[in-house]
């Protein structure tokens, strides 16, 4: 079993729809980061959190650390949104990240 | 655009050939991380440097994969010997050590690598 689960593996909405994808770990942790891919395979670290909520413009970034769990939100979803969300924690060893294995969100005009 | 630079940025080589992939991270980030990624699936975690020091390698990284970071800036990995199931898109992240050792990382647009 994987140490990082992400639920749905693959999500398709209309534009202007609340987004949420959810990532559930199972190891101990000092943060977990939201990271965005496009095709091609850039990444872009989206959020850090610890604790409580982190919001940027339309994400929102949430983790219970008791229930070890996190979700990411989106708001009014937008065509360029389409990308894969990779939830990552740092568990372990102080040095390395464990990913999930991604949801690919596709956002519909 | 991160700041962080991978070369190339893709690959083809033959089974059984050398390759060799360039990282060099934003300036002033001592920390520097290689990862591979397979189709489908989240990167996983190779190897971490801080300076020039390799600190810690995961047991994927088999003895045909060796990592550099000379001068504490660039770093290259290397794969001898390349075999079918080294086709992947490596990875580059960099970092800079604060108070915590959780810093953002940075990544790099990857090298994807298929060999044939």
């Amino acid at each position: 079993k994987n140490e990082v689960e992400q639920s749905p593996q693959n999500l398709t909405a209309q534009e202007g729809e609340f987004i949420t994808i959810n990532c559930s770990y199972s190891v101990g942790i000092s943060a977990l980061h939201w990271l965005q891919q496009h095709p091609g395979g850039g990444i872009v670290s989206l959020f850090m959190l610890s604790s409580g909520k982190k919001k940027h413009g339309r994400l929102i970034a949430t983790i219970n650390i008791q229930e070890k769990h996190s979700s990411l939100h989106i708001t009014a979803s937008h065509p360029r949104d389409s990308a894969v969300y990779i939830c990552a924690v740092w568990g372990g060893s102080n040095y390395k990240l464990t990913f999930g294995k991604g949801t690919l969100l596709t956002v519909n005009p | 655009d991160t700041g962080v630079s991978q070369n190339p940025r893709h690959k083809i080589t033959k089974r059984g050939q050398n390759v060799t992939f360039r990282c060099d991270p934003i300036s002033e980030h001592n920390r520097l991380y290689w990862y591979r990624q397979t189709l489908g699936q989240g990167p996983e975690f190779l190897t971490y440097f801080q300076n020039e020091a390799q600190l810690e390698k995961s047991r994927l990284l088999s003895d045909r994969f060796s990592a550099e970071r000379p001068k504490g800036s660039f770093s290259t990995l290397e794969i001898q010997r390349t075999e079918q199931g080294d086709s992947a898109m490596y990875l580059c992240a960099s970092s800079r050590k604060g108070s915590s050792s959780t810093d953002t990382q940075y990544f790099g647009p990857g090298t994807r690598l298929t060999v044939l």
